[in-house]
């Protein structure tokens, strides 16, 4: 357990709303990542973050932004929902000096 | 694409040794073989890593085959609790952001019967 939280849990939401996703951690780590896990494809990189306000794009990151406004947040936003982005959603931290990833209980997000 | 190849189902029966395969035959000089599980509906959880050596901590040993192609990771004494997709990832160490990203293969669905 590396103090990983996500909120909400679960969520269904409307096409064309948008949806703010949060993910908190507790121990300073500068690495954070969002992930979508999806039947068939598996876990797939959206975006990161190196440090506050230091975020980069990962493999689908279209139709999502992030913000890291402190080190202990890392929040993923769907401008407007669609329904290809039902998904559930894990966000990740990644421990020095090896990197390995250590990830959060996910949040299911339904978009209907 | 992932990098490696794991088969796609094992059984193991409660309390005996679960040796999970995996083959990485074109892994490069800084690659680690990572292993992660993900028990259904819950996050992917950290195993274990290694580089060439063999690797053991609490919950598995890792054995990396002299030519680093192929490893196995073991799970000394399988308890129900063990049932999961246990995912095999090759990745340099070292790195956060896109370089240290971690690409998930299919995995090998392990399930552990009384």
């Amino acid at each position: 357990d590396a103090g990983i939280t996500q909120s909400p849990r679960h969520k269904v939401t409307e096409t064309g709303t948008p949806v703010t996703l949060r993910c908190h951690q507790t121990e300073n780590h500068r690495y954070m990542y969002w992930y979508r896990q999806d039947p068939g494809h598996g876990l797939r990189l959206i975006h990161y973050s190196y440090g506050v306000k230091d975020t980069d794009k990962g493999e689908v990151s279209d139709g999502y932004s992030v913000s890291r406004s402190k080190t202990e947040d890392f929040l993923l936003t769907l401008e407007s929902a669609t329904s290809s982005q039902t998904s559930v959603y894990f966000c990740a931290i990644s421990v020095d000096p090896t990197y390995e990833q250590y990830f959060g209980p996910g949040t299911r997000l339904t978009v209907t | 694409d992932a990098k490696t190849t794991q088969p796609p189902s094992m059984d193991c029966a409660e309390g005996r040794a679960a040796n999970l395969p995996c083959n990485h035959s074109t892994i490069s000089g800084n690659e680690y073989v990572y292993w992660y599980r993900q028990i259904h509906s819950q996050g992917p959880q950290y195993i274990i890593h290694g580089l060439k050596n063999n690797e053991t901590n609490e919950m598995a040993s890792l054995i990396i085959t002299e030519d680093r192609k192929s490893s196995t990771l073991i799970l000394p004494h399988a308890t129900l609790r063990d049932t999961a997709v246990y995912y095999c990832i090759v990745r340099v160490a070292g790195y956060g952001g896109s370089q240290g990203n971690l690409i998930f293969g299919k995995g090998t669905k392990l399930s552990v019967k009384p």
